[in-house]
């Protein structure tokens, strides 16, 4: 079974630009979930998806991040304009529950290190 | 809320030593998730352990072990006989058992084993 695929893996850019992120969850899996990894820090939920609905989106900063799934498959992050800030690893994980209950895993991807200048 | 801390950012021993990596975490759920992520080089997150707040038994698997204990809200993960490839990044994590799955991850402890 094929894992989550993140792309690009590296970025490098400066700041005020815009940059997306993309990511295609496990097949079937219904929720997925983008984190925001800063260095020495542990990840941290910006944004949650079930199916095409997002679910939690309360730390995301929606000045200039902005997040879709269009058809509860592939999603994109998007940060617009950039901050020195936002440098940090961007991890994309994705689950395969639809409904409140026992908890099922959530499986990660090798996520995109963005580095801004 | 939610929190959890991981008082160790970083640990280094020497191979075949027994390591033990400590978590506190705190909630006012009755419900919830405890969980131990592994974070090689590589950047990805390798999932190693999902423990619900009614089942306090330990659990070993292999050279892993975990003691979670409500009475002190901890959730420490012991290595034993570490191994170079032990060398890693380790989260612990927790989740409420009442969302779909949100995790509060803690800063995280940075394991060095030496050869």
């Amino acid at each position: 079974e094929a894992g989550v695929a993140q792309s690009p893996r590296y970025k490098i850019i400066e700041k005020r630009q815009s940059v997306a992120f993309w990511c295609n969850p496990i097949s079937g899996h219904a929720t997925l979930y983008w984190y925001q990894q800063i260095l020495g820090q542990g990840p941290k939920l910006l944004i949650q998806f079930q199916n095409n609905g997002v679910v939690d989106d309360s730390q995301l900063p929606k000045d200039r991040f902005s997040a879709e799934r269009l058809k509860g498959v592939d999603s994109t992050l998007k940060i617009q304009p950039a901050k020195l800030e936002d440098s940090a690893v961007y991890l994309c994980a994705s689950s395969p529950q639809e409904t409140r209950g026992p908890y099922n895993e959530q499986f990660f991807g090798p996520g995109t290190r963005l580095t801004v200048l | 809320a939610q929190k959890v801390t991981q008082a160790q950012t970083e640990i280094s021993v020497v191979e075949k030593e027994d390591v033990t990596l400590d978590c506190v975490y705190e909630t006012r759920d009755t419900t919830y998730y405890l969980f131990w992520y592994k974070q090689p080089p590589s950047g990805e997150l390798v999932f190693l352990i999902r423990r619900n707040s009614f089942d306090e038994q330990n659990e070993i698997s292999g050279r892993y072990s975990w003691n979670f204990q409500k009475s002190t809200s901890s959730f420490n993960f012991t290595i034993t006989a570490s191994q170079v490839v032990d060398s890693a990044v380790y989260f612990c994590a927790l989740t409420r058992g009442s969302t779909l799955g949100r995790l509060y991850f803690g800063r995280g402890t940075q394991l060095t084993v030496w050869p």
